[in-house]
């Protein structure tokens, strides 16, 4: 069975500039997770997703963050503009769904470093 | 969710058991205990989850203590490729309302010596 994949695995970009992460979820997963890993901590959780609908962006800095899942499968995360506070792994993670799964999935990241 | 405390580092020679804790004693009972590691430069891996009994699958076995506010994580025999940050999460089941998160704290990172 594929991965979850995620692109790009890198990125580096100035301050006040956009940037936007992919992820394509395993097949059939109903559920999608984007998390942010700043260095030395653990992941945190920034929105997740049921099919095309948003269940929790509690924890997304909604003045330069957005994400979409149009038609419940692939997903972007969206920075804009960046700050350099926002150098961190972005993390994608799926799951069978939210109610019968108990292990989310996880791609393998994006490096993205703000100058 | 429950707060879990775990120690920064651990070493652990190769083809030993490894033998990691977590405590967290203002666990509710209605708490599953999870364990996922991240090795370098790669998401986080599931490896295994408990109530109150313990638990063993393929990879690890999960040893929750009858009180439930401890556990320990054991990979019985580390390999090389064992060495990674491993993550103790308290959270409960999910209930169908609302969200599903897992919280992860700093975790262990535990080295493998040859």
């Amino acid at each position: 069975e594929a991965g979850v994949a995620q692109s790009p695995r890198y990125k580096i970009i100035e301050k006040r500039q956009s940037v936007a992460f992919w992820c394509n979820p395993i097949s059939g997963h109903a559920t999608l997770y984007w998390y942010q890993q700043i260095l030395g901590q653990g992941p945190k959780l920034l929105i997740q997703f049921q099919n095309n609908g948003v269940v929790d962006d509690s924890q997304l800095p909604k003045d330069r963050f957005s994400a979409e899942r149009l038609k419940g499968v692939d997903s972007t995360l969206k920075i804009q503009p960046a700050k350099l506070e926002d150098s961190a792994v972005y993390l994608c993670a799926s799951s069978v769904s939210a109610k019968s799964s108990y292990e989310q999935y996880f791609g393998p990241g994006t490096r993205l470093t703000v100058t | 969710d429950a707060k879990t405390t775990q120690p920064p580092s651990m070493d652990c020679a190769e083809g030993r058991a490894a033998n990691l804790p977590c405590n967290h004693s203002t666990i509710s009972g209605n708490e599953y205990v999870y364990w996922y590691r991240q090795i370098h430069s790669q998401g986080p891996q599931y490896i295994i989850h408990g109530l109150k009994n313990n638990e063993t699958n393929e990879m690890a076995s999960l040893i929750i203590t009858e009180d439930r506010k401890s556990s320990t994580l054991i990979l019985p025999h580390a390999t090389l490729r064992d060495t990674a940050v491993y993550y103790c999460i308290v959270r409960v089941e999910y209930s169908g309302a609302g969200s599903y998160q897992l919280t992860f704290g700093k975790g262990t990172k535990l080295s493998v010596i040859p």
